[in-house]
């Protein structure tokens, strides 16, 4: 099972600010199979990013992902308001088998 | 618009088995793969497996033992039965539409579930 980590647990970022969010696999993943996701408080996770960096309809370009490998990166220029929340990486390994990391929240400054 | 809608017993006691539905409506249920995942504080977002609309399903290693997807073409409907819960088993099940390498693009509202005696 490839195991994906998240980095940093936390980022405390002010409105208007970059951000930009690790995911290191313990093994190599096809960058077909990296997605991102954002959660809202008391909502399901919401796709943002899916193979690398593609967008999903309807999500903002100030979202951009990279990466290929086993380091990928979400990135999120000029945080608004509503882009405070928790993120997690998901791959796709096969078998078949899908993992998450374990999150990252953006929270505000 | 794609929506899926779940529904399910929320609070269930030790031993017993969880049964969760998920109707899809607004697009294609052939064509994907449709899963089952659950988020607990304790290990996170957790992928439990996928169904296809034929019925063909995969199922997570560690809960292969204790679960089983149905499907309702006919209702654009597929479902999880969990057997032998635990406390372990407690947290927020969704499911959700997706392709080979995406456990995701729609998800349901979520369900919470708590094992307690």
């Amino acid at each position: 099972e490839i195991v994906l980590t998240q980095s940093p647990g936390t980022l405390s970022l002010s409105p208007g600010e970059r951000a930009t969010l690790s995911c290191r696999a313990s093994q190599s993943v096809n960058s077909a199979y990296l997605a991102w996701y954002q959660q809202r408080p008391g909502q399901a996770p919401r796709l943002l990013i899916y193979a690398t960096s593609s967008r999903a309809p309807g999500i903002p370009d100030r979202f951009s992902g990279s990466g290929s490998g086993t380091y990928f990166t979400l990135s999120i220029s000029g945080l608004e308001p509503e882009d405070f929340a928790v993120y997690y990486c998901q791959q796709y390994g096969g078998s078949p088998q899908y993992t998450f990391g374990q999150g990252t929240k953006v929270e505000i400054k | 618009q794609v929506l899926l809608q779940q529904w399910g017993a929320g609070l269930l006691k030790p031993s017993e088995t969880l049964s969760l539905t998920c109707a899809v409506s607004g697009g294609s249920f052939s064509g994907y793969y449709w899963s089952w995942i659950r988020q607990s504080p304790e290990k996170g977002l957790e992928w439990i497996g996928r169904t296809s609309h034929t019925g063909l399903s995969t199922y997570s290693p560690s809960l292969r033992s204790r679960v089983t997807f149905s499907v309702d073409t006919s209702k654009n409907q597929f479902s999880l039965k969990l057997t032998s819960l635990t406390a372990a088993d407690t947290g927020v099940y969704y499911c959700a539409r997706g392709e080979v390498g995406l456990v995701g693009d729609y998800w349901g509202q979520g369900t919470l579930v708590t094992v307690s005696s």
